[in-house]
């Protein structure tokens, strides 16, 4: 597909199972983000790479957070012993360049029980 | 401290009459900001964006307006029009700051007939 992909598109844990969360951006779009989205509120910014490099890791609540992206496309977000707050939508996005639009996919919904 | 606000959580137009959603800001370091548009369980979908150089930028019948003096900008949809029902995010950006997008908590737009 020409959009961003994330799976899964759901995904339920139980408290303390770590979870792994994935997805690929529009071929050929430098820039990925992560971000975490509550329920009645905006995307909130996790983590941003350019090609494979991490450039801003500074929105990841905690070190439980861990974010990679090894070849500089598909890009994997892992929760470590989750907790019921990480219950979130998460979404990826990916833009052509620093001063291009962030395309979003339709996010994981994460439940933690 | 939300740095991006949508004070209206909901607003209610008739179709084919214009849609003003309102967006304010407080960190005056922001100089890109954007639109944008969701449907429940997709993601983001961008609409318009405007640089702090300007203060207006229009798409169709998408306008936004940017009143730097104020921190304020707003986003006019005319004429309204039922597919347009949706969220609506206000995101603000600073360029030299590795592209984290802030979100705005959202506006739902209901177009009714």
């Amino acid at each position: 597909g020409a959009g961003v992909s994330q799976s899964p598109r759901y995904k339920v844990a139980k408290r303390g199972q770590d979870v792994a969360l994935r997805c690929d951006p529009i071929s050929g779009h430098v820039s990925l983000f992560w971000y975490q989205q509550a329920l009645g509120q905006g995307p909130e910014f996790l983590t941003y790479f350019q090609n494979e490099a991490q450039l801003d890791k500074s929105g990841l609540p905690s070190d439980r957070f861990f974010a990679e992206r090894p070849e500089g496309s598909v890009s994997t977000l892992k929760i470590q012993r989750t907790q019921q707050e990480d219950s979130a939508v998460y979404l990826c996005a990916s833009s052509l360049s620093w001063d291009q639009p962030q395309h979003f996919g339709d996010g994981t919904r994460l439940s933690i029980l | 401290d939300q740095q991006v606000k949508q004070n209206s959580p909901s607003l209610s137009v008739q179709e084919g009459r214009i849609s003003i959603l309102n967006c304010d800001y407080t960190n005056s370091m922001f100089d890109y900001f954007l639109w944008y548009k969701k449907y429940p369980a997709e993601g983001p979908t961008f609409l318009i964006s405007i640089s702090s150089i300007k203060d207006k930028n229009e798409d169709g019948r998408f306008t936004v307006f940017l009143n730097k003096s104020a921190k304020h900008l707003s986003l006019h949809i005319v004429p309204s029009q039922p597919g347009d029902s949706a969220v609506y995010f206000c995101a603000a950006l600073l360029t030299g700051g590795g592209n984290k997008l802030t979100f705005g908590t959202g506006t739902q737009l209901k177009v009714e007939l």
